[in-house]
């Protein structure tokens, strides 16, 4: 996949705050996906980008694919202490969607 | 469905040892790959497989053999163990139709 560069690397909350990082690339993206890893967990897949200007949301989770295809964000409404983990949004190359290459990843912290 | 699964969970080797790090998934996907995830970089992707028989390099490579005499199972090896290959291995599997990669619970190797 196509590298991409995250940020910002951490971000501090208090509860009921938004929240957004963003994913960028020098290059077009076929694709952008979104991974929400809790502290000491794994990646848990969130959703697939592939439309340019594609938006999609899930309950206060909004997903964005830039019109030109080379960014992505992922804005959360309202963040609840459910939230805390690290977001990573992640490029699958070419027609193979096993070769991911991930951004560095957001920490995201949520002060109750 | 146990989905992925890996063993052990947590390792310690000394320098130059070898051992094999196993992964198994029970869904039938023919798409595995390995990742490593270290502190700041976010996962980089080591080998993958698009089906038994199938290997391929990733980013990261070094180090590192994979073998995929099955659908299901795609073990790691790591020849001759080093300090750098300390890292938490994330071996993940592919659904593709929407892309959607599932990762297993993630092995902690410590090498000292």
């Amino acid at each position: 996949g196509q590298q991409v560069m995250q940020i910002p690397q951490y971000q501090h909350v208090q509860e009921g705050e938004d929240f957004t990082t963003y994913c960028n690339s020098s290059t077009t993206l076929s694709n952008i996906q979104w991974y929400k890893q809790r502290p000491g967990g794994h990646p848990v897949f969130l959703i697939q980008l592939v439309k340019s200007g594609e938006v999609k949301k899930q309950k206060r989770l909004t997903f964005q694919f830039g019109e030109a295809k080379k960014n992505s964000s992922l804005h959360i409404t309202a963040t609840q202490t459910t939230d805390v983990g690290t977001y990573f949004c992640a490029n699958a190359g070419g027609t193979s969607y096993g070769k991911l290459t991930f951004g560095q990843g957001t920490i995201l912290t949520v002060h109750p | 469905n146990a989905g992925v699964t890996q063993t052990p969970k947590f390792q310690v080797l000394k320098t130059g040892q070898s051992m094999t790090l196993q992964c198994a998934q029970d869904m039938n996907h023919e798409y595995m790959s390995w990742y490593r995830q270290d502190p700041g970089m976010g996962l980089r992707l080591i080998h993958y497989s698009v089906g038994a028989g199938i290997t391929d390099q990733g980013e990261v490579p070094n180090g590192y053999n994979v073998s995929r005499s099955t659908t299901e199972d795609f073990p790691l090896r790591l020849l001759s163990a080093a300090p750098s290959q300390t890292s938490v291995y994330f071996c993940a599997s592919l659904r593709t139709e929407g892309g959607e990669q599932y990762f297993g619970p993630g092995t902690r190797l410590t090498v000292t």
